[in-house]
């Protein structure tokens, strides 16, 4: 299996840049996916989703863009401020059996500077 | 309005004890899942319930884990024996329900087995 480490990958912005997160996905079956934001201390926060039927969907600032052909998914924050700093993760809905669980991917965390 | 809570917040065991950990998901929320988050990681999926039942239990490491939801709303996971490995944060989410819908997370509980 595929070994996990405890660093997370990084990204650092300036404030007012753009931020683009990138998240591989494994299960070509999966049918949902969800970007979310989760800050120390807390659970994570919905920031968007999209279903396999789209392959880019709008939200305030937020864009997600889903590539099925290479199982790709990324997350793009206008306009990053401060308050975006947090860890963020993809997540994916596998559709056998019918159970409604999310699969996280490993997360990233984004550092905005002032 | 209220969000998905999680008692107690944090919660300090020796090892071979018995825990509990409670979930209040949000009102008229049908579907409730509990993840587990160890440090650095993304939540990994333990059970899923839909209603009373539990759909989806695959992702409990064994059977000293357990979780029951009685009257379709409380949840209450339980950990048997405890080890030091399931030293984690315990996160509760709730959606309304199934055909994925977005799930709320709560705050978490994070388990300290010394």
């Amino acid at each position: 299996g595929e070994s996990v480490g405890l660093h997370l990958p990084t990204l650092s912005v300036q404030e007012g840049d753009n931020s683009i997160i990138n998240c591989a996905y494994s299960n070509s079956a999966s049918d949902y996916f969800i970007w979310y934001k989760q800050e120390s201390g807390k659970g994570p926060q919905f920031i968007i989703d999209i279903r396999s039927n789209m392959d880019k969907r709008q939200g305030q600032r937020v864009t997600v863009l889903l590539n099925k052909t290479v199982k790709h998914l990324s997350l793009q924050i206008a306009a990053t401020q401060p308050g975006d700093s947090a860890v963020y993760f993809c997540a994916e809905s596998p559709t056998q059996g019918g159970s409604e669980k999310l699969v996280f991917g490993k997360g990233t965390k984004l550092t905005v500077n002032p | 309005g209220a969000g998905v809570s999680q008692t107690p917040s944090n919660k300090v065991t020796e090892k071979g004890k018995y825990v509990e950990l409670r979930c209040d998901p949000i009102s008229g929320h049908t579907a409730l899942y509990w993840y587990r988050q160890s440090l650095g990681q993304g939540p990994e999926f333990l059970i899923y319930f839909q209603g009373t039942g539990a759909a989806d239990d695959s992702g409990l490491p064994n059977d000293r884990f357990f979780a029951v939801r009685p009257e379709g709303s409380v949840s209450t996971l339980k950990i048997q024996r405890t080890e030091r490995g399931d030293s984690a944060v315990y996160l509760c989410a709730s959606s309304r329900q199934r055909a994925r819908n977005e799930q709320f997370f709560g705050p978490g509980t994070r388990l300290t087995v010394l």
